[in-house]
């Protein structure tokens, strides 16, 4: 079965200093991944996607993502963190053996501290 | 902004009634799916639409179930409702294809006592 874990329910960063949210995923055949981002009362973000080509994927609000398909891990990171990107970050892959349905992660909450 | 619009945002409905959300897709998006997503926990697939079709399902009772319209804007409807019933749902359009990613809609709190 198609799966996604997110190991770390919360990740503490001071301002400045760069970050990595961590993801493994589980898949058969090629694996679709994404990236959303959750801010509170509010909905899903798109942040990025990995589809296929290069390994380090950029998205929005200067976040990237590494595919590591040996590692079955798609890493998000950011250089510079800002206290703003304190939300809940969630991986995704895309099931396509099931509809083409998103299975997320559990989420990770992001704090960065000023 | 994703364009994609749920209402209504909050609802508080009793235990055992029926509730009716609903979803305006992102122009030009022909499939729409159905999320909910209890407190601590990542989304979970309740069904998807494509082109006003049923073409997926989650491990959900068929007391779940929904439409898509032409304009393929959506509804979601839960009858007998239950406490564990309570989460934010959400309705995410996209095109159809791997590689499209889809857009969230805010989502509706729904609160059943």
């Amino acid at each position: 079965a198609q799966s996604v874990a997110q190991p770390e329910d919360q990740v503490n960063v001071a301002e400045g200093n760069p970050l990595t949210v961590k993801c493994t995923y589980s898949v058969s055949g090629n694996p679709y991944l994404f990236w959303y981002v959750q801010y509170p009362n509010r909905g899903l973000q798109f942040l990025l996607k990995y589809i296929t080509g290069d390994n380090l994927v950029k998205g929005s609000y200067g976040f990237e993502a590494e595919f590591n398909k040996s590692q079955t891990s798609f890493h998000l990171k950011k250089p510079s963190a800002l206290v703003s990107d304190s939300a809940l970050y969630f991986c995704a892959v895309r099931d396509m053996k099931d509809t083409g349905k998103l299975i997320f992660g559990q989420g990770t909450t992001l704090q960065v501290k000023p | 902004e994703t364009g994609v619009t749920q209402s209504p945002t909050h609802l508080i409905k009793t235990r055992g009634q029926q509730v009716t959300l609903r979803c305006s897709s992102q122009s030009g998006h022909n499939t729409v799916s159905w999320y909910q997503q209890a407190l601590g926990q990542g989304p979970q697939f309740i069904f998807q639409y494509y082109r006003e079709e049923e073409n997926g399902r989650g491990n959900f009772p068929p007391r779940f179930s929904g439409l898509q319209f032409p304009n393929y804007s959506s509804e979601l409807n839960v009858n007998a409702l239950e406490l564990d019933d309570s989460a934010l749902y959400l309705c995410a359009s996209s095109l159809a294809g791997a590689a499209t990613e889809a857009f969230f809609g805010q989502g509706t709190r729904l609160t059943v006592v």
